[in-house]
């Protein structure tokens, strides 16, 4: 039973275009939402996160937008480099003693750039 | 400025043997998560830990799978007996605390293989 889902397996962007990558979650408790970058052969990197208190965050060209009544969120990556190649993770938490450890991951979706 | 270190990178075992895996965390890290990832999947959680203490071993296998954070030295998972279906990246995280503003960092993972 997945609680975060990423329906798209993979999504191939021109450069210097937008990229979409959106995420689903069905449980209401969540209240935190960080999507992380991965390489091959490497360990996920952070990117950018969320409160449930908010619907949008911005860090250069990457911003969240979270939906709570939909229960989605996206991140746009604009403009698209082929640097951001790599495949997106997107992860929910629920606040439990303050510990925000116990990430609940996506299967990732499978970002191409081309030049 | 290390990041989290993890070691082996790659660990071949045969079915009923023991595999150890270690994690150093980012320096100034008292928080360390374990995570594991099977193919084509999301990483999966699988226990919390501060220094000398089990926070949150939810995600874990009851049996043959343990962990450690001792007050001196590197974080340990151990699986012993491994099957094939241990087969997977396991990756460490660290944070400098459990709050919201303060995300994983995660290693590079270690891969092990059950032959």
């Amino acid at each position: 039973d997945q609680q975060v889902k990423q329906n798209s397996p993979s999504l191939s962007v021109q450069e210097g275009r937008i990229s979409i990558l959106n995420c689903d979650y069905t449980n209401s408790m969540f209240d935190y939402f960080l999507w992380y970058k991965k390489y091959p052969a490497e360990g996920p990197t952070f990117l950018i996160s969320i409160s449930s208190i908010k619907d949008k965050n911005e860090d250069g060209r990457f911003t969240v937008f979270l939906n709570k009544s939909a229960k989605h969120l996206s991140l746009h990556i604009v403009p698209s480099q082929p640097g951001d190649s790599a495949v997106y993770f997107c992860a929910a938490s629920v606040e439990y003693g303050g510990s925000q450890g116990n990430l609940i991951f996506g299967k990732g979706t499978k970002l191409s750039v081309k030049p | 400025n290390a990041g989290v270190m993890q070691n082996p990178r790659h660990l071949v075992r045969r079915r009923g043997q023991e595999a150890r895996l270690r994690c150093s965390p980012m320096k100034g890290h008292s928080h360390v998560y374990w995570y594991r990832q099977l193919p084509e999947e999301g990483l999966k959680f699988m226990v919390y830990l501060q220094k000398e203490n089990i926070i949150d071993e939810s995600g874990m296998p009851k049996e043959r799978f343990s962990a450690e954070f001792p007050k001196e030295g590197p974080s340990i998972l151990r699986i012993q007996q491994v099957v094939r279906g241990d087969s997977a990246a396991y990756f460490c995280a660290s944070s400098p605390d459990n709050t919201a503003s303060s995300p994983l960092h995660f290693g590079n993972g270690t891969r092990l293989t059950v032959t």
